[in-house]
């Protein structure tokens, strides 16, 4: 079992639909991190978060350290938030355990 | 300047020839990471610098040889590599390594070896 869960692997939506992207994780952390990779390769830091909720613009993000969860939300979705959705957990040794990414489109 | 500068951006080179890829940032960031990110995966770490000293090398073969000159550059030099080793190679750097800070990553180097 990784040590990273997301959920799901796929998603496809219509263009204003409300997207939720999950992430489990079963280790201890100090920070959990959500990163955009488009086609092409970069990866954008969206959140850093260790607690309660961050926003910004159209995304959210929340995490629950009791449960081990973390959701990632885009409301107003658009079809340039099309991109690969990584969860990445800091575990305080220099080295950040990635999940397997959600690969969302949104058409038109 | 919040960015994170890779060259180059495309590389193809036979398993014979002797090449490296070239990191930079100037944000002041203490820690510098290389990752390794095949087709559909997440990216796997293959080294740590932290204050310009490798702190973790992820058993990685001794083909791929990173340097780091100084603060802002991060180099990965590569000599008889492996049609295998063809990926997208992307750089990082945060505030510190071994405390949550944000990552900043690189558009990476797509590597092909023929």
């Amino acid at each position: 079992k990784n040590e990273v869960e997301q959920s799901p692997q796929n998603l496809t939506a219509q263009e204003g639909e409300f997207i939720t992207i999950n992430c489990s994780y079963s280790v201890g952390i100090s920070a959990l991190h959500w990163l955009q990779q488009h086609p092409g390769g970069g990866i954008v830091s969206l959140f850093m978060l260790s607690s309660g909720k961050k926003k910004h613009g159209r995304l959210i993000a929340t995490i629950n350290i009791q449960e081990k969860h973390s959701s990632l939300h885009i409301t107003a979705s658009h079809p340039r938030d099309s991109a690969v959705y990584i969860c990445a957990v800091d575990q305080g040794a220099q080295k950040l355990v990635f999940g397997q990414g959600t690969r969302l489109t949104i058409n038109p | 300047d919040t960015e994170v500068t890779q060259t180059p951006k495309h590389l193809v080179m036979g398993m014979t020839n002797k090449k490296s890829l070239k990191c930079e940032q100037h944000m002041g960031h203490r820690a510098m990471y290389w990752y390794k990110q095949k087709a559909k995966k997440p990216p796997e770490l293959m080294f740590v610098y932290s204050y310009e000293k490798l702190s973790i090398n992820e058993s990685v073969p001794s083909r791929f040889s990173p340097e780091c000159p100084n603060s802002s550059l991060l180099n990965l030099h590569l000599h008889a590599l492996q049609p295998e080793d063809s990926a997208l190679y992307l750089c990082a750097s945060s505030q510190e390594a071994g405390y949550p800070s944000e990552a900043f990553f690189g558009q990476g180097t797509r590597l092909t070896v023929v």
